[in-house]
């Protein structure tokens, strides 16, 4: 139990273009998702939170504008990178917590390596 | 939240039992300890979490000293498999709260 899922798994885009990355809880309803990113060799940066149905809260320093977040559902949050650029380039990550096994233990999902030409 | 300080890498041998460290001497009464392991170039794999008393599941034990103060984390016969960055955090209890990532510790398990 607990599954998370991510998809894409990997996507390469142009600069300048927007991209969709999807995070679904399989098996639970996810009441808060939690997006973050990570470069190689370090470690994961807590973006944002979101509860379904209200707005994401963002972390210091995270351009909402820029990173948009929805979470309409109990089991589905998407990402936006919108305009991206190189620098975008990065390992997407979302974790869920919710009605699981164990309710307020965070549940990661694969990733989506996101490269930016 | 609390920080957590944990030695940047470990060596184990295939089969051995692996315990990690983890210091979080600024703990307060009512944030738990996780347990999350990360294998190359995947997503964050929950282990396991405690407030006070030791706990044990299919996949390890977690030790928590009397004070709070340090854990360790046991995998009681390290595979090959096992071989990742760990990272121990202190997190308020409740679905909304975040977790924050420390730099983790890198157990290489040696045939």
């Amino acid at each position: 139990g607990a599954v998370v899922s991510q998809h894409p798994s990997r996507v390469i885009c142009k600069s300048g273009t927007s991209v969709k990355i999807e995070c679904r809880s399989l098996d639970f309803q996810a009441t808060t998702m939690f997006w973050y990113r990570q470069f190689p060799k370090k470690s994961l940066m807590l973006m944002a939170t979101s509860n379904e149905g209200s707005k994401a809260t963002y972390e210091q320093g995270v351009e909402k504008d820029k990173f948009l977040i929805n979470h309409a559902s109990l089991t589905l949050s998407t990402l936006t990178v919108t305009s991206a650029h190189p620098e975008d380039s990065s390992f997407y990550i979302c974790s869920a917590t919710g009605l699981a096994a164990t309710p307020d233990t965070q549940y990661f999902g694969p990733g989506t390596r996101l490269t930016v030409l | 939240d609390a920080k957590t300080t944990q030695p940047p890498s470990m060596d184990c041998a295939e089969g051995r039992a692996a315990n990690l460290p983890c210091n979080h001497s600024t703990i307060s009464g009512n944030e738990y300890v996780y347990w999350y392991r990360q294998i190359h170039s995947q997503g964050p794999q929950y282990i396991i979490h405690g407030l006070k008393n030791n706990e044990t599941n299919e996949m390890a034990s977690l030790i928590i000293t009397e004070d709070r103060k340090s854990s360790t984390l046991i995998l009681p016969h390290a595979t090959l498999r096992d071989t990742a960055v760990y990272y121990c955090i202190v997190r308020l209890d409740g679905a909304t709260n975040k977790l924050i990532f420390g730099t983790g510790t890198l157990l290489a398990v040696q045939p």
